[in-house]
Formats: C-alpha cells, structure tokens, sequence
C-alpha cells in the first residue's frame, strides 16, 4: 500500500499520559499536514511541515502538542500530560511538491480516546 | 469570522434529487479549491477540485465565484451512495505558509 499510514489506528490512554502519533507519508510528498477531528466537525489545522521544515502552528496547538519531522519524511506528533478534551481524530495528510496548490491524501488516522 | 464556512445542514433529500451545497471563504487571495467527502468514521477523500471555470463530473458540478468568494456543489440525480459529509476545502496562496482549511462538512442524508 502506498498510501499515507498512522500508526496506531486506535490509542487509549490515561489521563496525564503521553502519546506518540507517527504517519508515513506518501514517499515522494513533501507537505505534510496534521489535524484533528472532532464528532461532527470538520479537520481542524494543527500544523504543516515541508520537508523538515515546521512552517505554520495552530494557535490550537498548546504547548503540550508536538510534532516533528527529522528527516522530511515521516512526522510524529506527540501529546504530552493528555486530557480528555484531547480525545478526537488525528489525521495526517501529504500533497506532493507542486507549484500550485495540490489535493491532499489522507491518511486513515488515529483515533484518541482519553480516560 | 471563519476561513471556510459551509451550512452544517443536515440536508435530507430523496432519491433521485438535486441538491446543492455552497461554502463562503475569507481569503480573497486563495488560489485552489476543493470538495471532500467523508464518510462516517473514515478519512477524507477528494471528491473534485474546482477550477475558475466551473467544472462536472458525471453527477456532480462545482462552480466558484471569487468576486463573492464562494463555492458550490451541485449533485444530480441522488443516490443513496451519495449520503455522506461534503467538505469544502481552500488551499492559501503558495507563497505563504500554504496550508489546506477545512470547512466544518454538511451533512447529506439520501432517503429511499
């Protein structure tokens, strides 16, 4: 499969844990995209990476949230000290390196659940 | 105000209806435009992009209008399998920090 992957599919923690989100992106894609998804809502912007590069945060992002991208290939996105507001969706999307703006593929995303 | 707004609806139509969705974006400098669908509990997937001069595929039409900054989605001829959520999608200028915004979806129920 090609694709975009998360890993892992589901995650349940406890409140005050951390967790570690990662997405391999379709290989030759150099934008990278996070959101988070919420029961009857659209996917929230968390950030965007090209190639290593961290380019814009969501004011949504508090300091608990993380991610990164060493190498411009794979992200992770990590969740420190989680909450229970914190449960949702968290889909990463990638584009390829066009000039002009590209749909993006997602993955099938993490889903969080915070107890 | 929102960067991307769309009527959450639901919209409940029957079979074999035309029904049509429109999305407002703030962003007068945007530059690419898309529809998403999403199905319950699965990732988003393109559903078509939306070019200046409006464009069709099969059963679905989108059109923009940038002097009103808006969008839409026209679907013909409804099927069950087109109940889903449609989001609508505005991709920021590339010369920025370009990133894709969502609108929050509507919700389209096809009934028998």
């Amino acid at each position: 499969d090609t694709g975009v992957s998360q890993d892992p599919r589901h995650k349940i923690t406890k409140r005050g844990q951390n967790v570690t989100f990662r997405c391999d992106p379709i290989s030759e894609h150099n934008r990278l995209y996070w959101y988070r998804q919420t029961l009857g809502q659209g996917p929230e912007f968390l950030t965007y990476f090209q190639n290593e590069a961290q380019l814009e945060k969501s004011r949504l992002l508090s300091d608990r949230f993380s991610a990164e991208r060493p190498k411009g290939s794979f992200s992770t996105l990590e969740i420190q000290r989680t909450e229970q507001g914190d449960s949702a969706m968290y889909l990463c999307a990638s584009s390829p390196p066009t000039q002009y703006a590209h749909e993006a593929f997602f993955g099938q995303g993490t889903r969080l659940t915070v107890v | 105000r929102k960067e991307v707004e769309q009527d959450p609806g639901p919209f409940n139509v029957p079979e074999g209806a035309t029904v049509a969705f429109n999305c407002t974006y703030s962003n007068s400098a945007s530059q690419s435009f898309f529809w998403y669908r999403q199905d319950c509990r699965k990732e988003p997937k393109l559903l078509m992009s939306v070019y200046s001069s409006g464009n069709e595929d099969g059963r679905f039409t989108a059109q923009l209008n940038r002097a009103s900054q808006y969008i839409s989605l026209l679907i013909r001829d409804s099927k069950l399998s087109d109940s889903a959520t449609y989001l609508c999608v505005v991709n920021m200028p590339y010369s920025s920090a370009s990133k894709i915004i969502f609108g929050s979806g509507t919700r389209l129920s096809i009934r028998p």
